[in-house]
């Protein structure tokens, strides 16, 4: 079946350092992956997506890298400052119904940003 | 604009008692879902409403039923609670749904004893 995980479970990096947050999913049918950030206390708020006909998208200080040859998503943070620190999930597609929002998502890493 | 709103934010019930969760969105949004989140783990998507007047059963929809009200309301119901569904609910919408950009509710903390 499909899943979706994370190699990290804690990442921890000094302030203005970059952070690398990786991800691997199973279901190479898989088109369509999202990045979303959770706050202590807050509900998920949306980062970045990326589809699968594309290599890497950039946001804000933010760069998602899909690697379809190995099944794997990154997520990379430029320049990481203390409200970074939250715990960041990678999802996919859940591949039924017709809705784009129905998501699998994966166990979280948690990143701690020091001072 | 308040977003997505959820009520209550906390809930302890018995096993076998009923409950409600509500959920409004002020965004115009045709799209509404119900997700847990358990411990340590990512949120798993129990209902979901495409548009107005629609819902579909999630991954994980045993023990719940829902109602999609108006475009702005969608509720979550626990018919009889069972420890099993101790977890902090989310909901969320999404204007459409070709994007995964949903924009989700602050939580609400259910504690089944």
């Amino acid at each position: 079946g499909e899943s979706v995980g994370l190699h990290l479970p804690t990442l921890s990096v000094q302030e203005g350092d970059n952070s690398i947050i990786n991800c691997a999913y199973s279901n190479s049918a898989s088109d369509y992956f999202i990045w979303y950030k959770q706050e202590s206390g807050k509900g998920p708020q949306f980062i970045i997506d990326i589809r699968s006909n594309m290599d890497k998208r950039q946001g804000q200080r933010v760069t998602v890298l899909l690697n379809k040859t190995v099944k794997h998503l990154s997520l990379q943070i430029a320049a990481t400052q203390p409200g970074d620190s939250a715990v960041y999930f990678c999802a996919e597609r859940a591949g039924y119904g017709g809705s784009q929002g129905n998501l699998i998502f994966g166990k979280g890493t948690k990143l701690s940003v020091k001072p | 604009n308040a977003g997505v709103t959820q009520t209550p934010k906390f809930q302890v019930l018995k096993t076998g008692q009923s409950m409600t969760l509500q959920c409004a969105q002020d965004m115009n949004h045709n799209s509404m879902y119900w997700y847990r989140q358990d411990p340590g783990m990512g949120l798993r998507l129990i209902y979901y409403s495409a548009s107005e007047g629609t819902t579909d059963k999630g991954e994980v929809p045993n023990g719940y039923n829902v109602s999609r009200l108006n475009k702005r309301e969608f509720s979550l119901r626990l018919e009889s609670a069972a420890p099993s569904q101790t977890s902090v609910y989310f909901c969320a919408s999404s204007s459409q749904t070709d994007t995964g950009e949903l924009f989700f509710g602050e939580g609400s903390r259910l504690t089944v004893l």
